[in-house]
C-alpha cells in the first residue's frame, strides 16, 4: 500500500513569489493535515481537510491556504513568500480527523527555501 | 485543552545501553498518545500508539512506552540502543473533545548514540 506522497521534495523560491505543494494521501484516507517544521518553532499545525472541507486551521496568516479535491488529494499554497517561510512542510493523512485520536501517517515532506 | 512536554531536548547514550525518552502530557480527557521518529531529511514514522487498551504499548524496532495516568507520563524506552536509533523523537497527544481537535506535538528529543 503506497504511503503519503508529497511533491515536490525540494524547491527554492524568491521572496514575494507563491508556491503550491501537493499531497496524495494513503488510499482510503479522507483526512489530510499539513504541518510546518522549523528548527526554531518545531512542528506546527497549519490546517486539516476532511472530505474537501477545512476542519481546523492553525495560527498562520492568510497567506497560507489549502484545498482538498474529491479524490482526497490536497494542495497547500503560500502566497507572497517571506524568508521566514523557509521550512519543511509535512503532509499527513488519516482515516478520520487528525485531532480525534486517529493515527496520522506522514509523507517525507517538501523542503522550501525562500531566498 | 491539551499539551505535551518532552523533558529532554537531547539524550546521549552508548550503543547497547538502555534508552529513556521522557514525555509528560496534560489533557482534561483520556487522550490518545503517540511516539514518532524522524530520521534526517525524512518525514515522521509512527513508533507506537496508546489508546487505553493496555498501559504498556509495544512498538516497532524494540521500542515500548508505558502510560501512567497518575504521573501523566508516556515515556519511551528501549533496552539496547543501536546506532540506527539516532534520530529525533516526537511525543504527540490527540483526542481532546470539545476543543480544537488538533494534534499537539512535543518539541522533540534528539537521540544521540555513541559507538
Amino acid at each position: 500500500k503506497a504511503g503519503v506522497t508529497q511533491t515536490p521534495r525540494y524547491l527554492i523560491k524568491t521572496r514575494g513569489q507563491q508556491v503550491t505543494l501537493s499531497c496524495s494521501p494513503i488510499s482510503g484516507h479522507r483526512s489530510v493535515s499539513w504541518y510546518q517544521q522549523t528548527p526554531g518553532q518545531g512542528l506546527q499545525f497549519l490546517f486539516e481537510y476532511f472530505s474537501e472541507t477545512q476542519r481546523n486551521k492553525g495560527n498562520f496568516p492568510g497567506r497560507f491556504s489549502g484545498r482538498q479535491f474529491s479524490n482526497s488529494r490536497s494542495e497547500m499554497n503560500v502566497s507572497t513568500l517571506e524568508l521566514g517561510d523557509s521550512a519543511l512542510y509535512l503532509c499527513a493523512s488519516s482515516l478520520g480527523t487528525a485531532g480525534t485520536g486517529n493515527t496520522i501517517y506522514f509523507g517525507e515532506g517538501s523542503w522550501l527555501t525562500v531566498v | 485543552a491539551q499539551s505535551v512536554t518532552q523533558l529532554d531536548s537531547h539524550v546521549s547514550v552508548s550503543e547497547g545501553t538502555p534508552v529513556l525518552l521522557r514525555c509528560n502530557y496534560s489533557s482534561s480527557y483520556s487522550p490518545s498518545l503517540f511516539w514518532y521518529v524522524q530520521h534526517p531529511n525524512k518525514g515522521l514514522q509512527l513508533l507506537l500508539k496508546y489508546t487505553s487498551a493496555a498501559t504498556l504499548v509495544k512498538g516497532i524496532n524494540g521500542f515500548e512506552a508505558e502510560f501512567k495516568k497518575s504521573e501523566t507520563s508516556f515515556h519511551l524506552t528501549k533496552p539496547s540502543a543501536h546506532m540506527s536509533d539516532a534520530a529525533e523523537y516526537f511525543c504527540v497527544v490527540s483526542g481532546a473533545p470539545g476543543g480544537s481537535y488538533i494534534p499537539t506535538f512535543g518539541r522533540g528529543t534528539s537521540l544521540i548514540v555513541h559507538p
